[in-house]
């Protein structure tokens, strides 16, 4: 099975802090994504990636950066924390070809006080 | 931009009925669309695709159908059980494959009462 890990379940972090999420796939996938989900807004895409060194904005990129550096790994950067980017972010990585969903890692929990 | 709408109530179903879901969107139809299951704390977890020349697909208890013209898709759990309350995410794939990225609905919650 493919794993997608997210190295926190849960972050607490202060305002003005420079943050990094990490996600890590097993599976030689080349795209990745990162959204984040909070109540009554669904899940919305931050950014994404094709392939190594390779990044795409998506819906809500603005005070968030990613890296890909190596293939299984796509890192979200939250250059200095407010408390309006606490909440649950995804990572999810997609296997090549069109009848594939997205495997999602199960989340980090990140709140900025 | 676009639009999804699933049920914003939580569903209640009794145990051994048939669970059925739907997702509604605006604007045009997309290549694909999926559907996902989500636990509380958990990731969305992948159930289904179908693209927009299918009319349905089944995966042993699930039933999906995709109607372009209704800008419509309806999710159906047979056989339901108290096992399969969760909340249950449509997507909207532009790019065939999802490459892009996808655009999820807000959910639907269902409950299964035995």
């Amino acid at each position: 099975d493919v794993k997608v890990t997210q190295s926190s379940r849960y972050l607490v972090k202060r305002t003005g802090e420079k943050v990094f999420l990490e996600c890590v796939q097993d599976m030689d996938h080349e795209n990745m994504f990162w959204y984040r989900q909070d109540p009554g807004l669904g899940l919305r895409l931050i950014y994404f990636s094709y392939d190594v060194k390779m990044k795409e904005k998506g819906d809500i990129p603005e005070g968030y950066s990613v890296s890909r550096e190596k293939k299984e790994r796509f890192s979200l950067i939250l250059e200095s924390a407010s408390t309006n980017q606490t909440s649950m972010y995804l990572c999810a990585s997609r296997k090549p070809g069109q009848n594939y969903g997205y495997t999602f890692g199960s989340g980090t929990r990140l709140t900025v006080v | 931009s676009q639009k999804i709408e699933q049920n914003s109530e939580a569903l209640n179903i009794q145990e051994g009925k048939t669970a059925t879901l739907t997702c509604n969107y605006t604007n045009y139809s997309p290549a694909y669309l999926q559907w996902y299951r989500q636990d509380p704390g958990r990731g969305p977890v992948f159930l289904l695709l179908i693209r927009e020349n299918e009319k349905e697909k089944r995966k042993e208890r699930l039933k999906v159908t995709f109607d372009t013209t209704l800008k419509q898709s309806l999710f159906h759990i047979t056989a339901s059980q108290p096992a399969d309350s969760a909340t249950y995410l449509c997507a909207l794939d532009y790019s065939g494959g999802g490459a892009d990225g996808l655009t999820f609905g807000k959910g639907t919650h269902l409950i299964i009462q035995p």
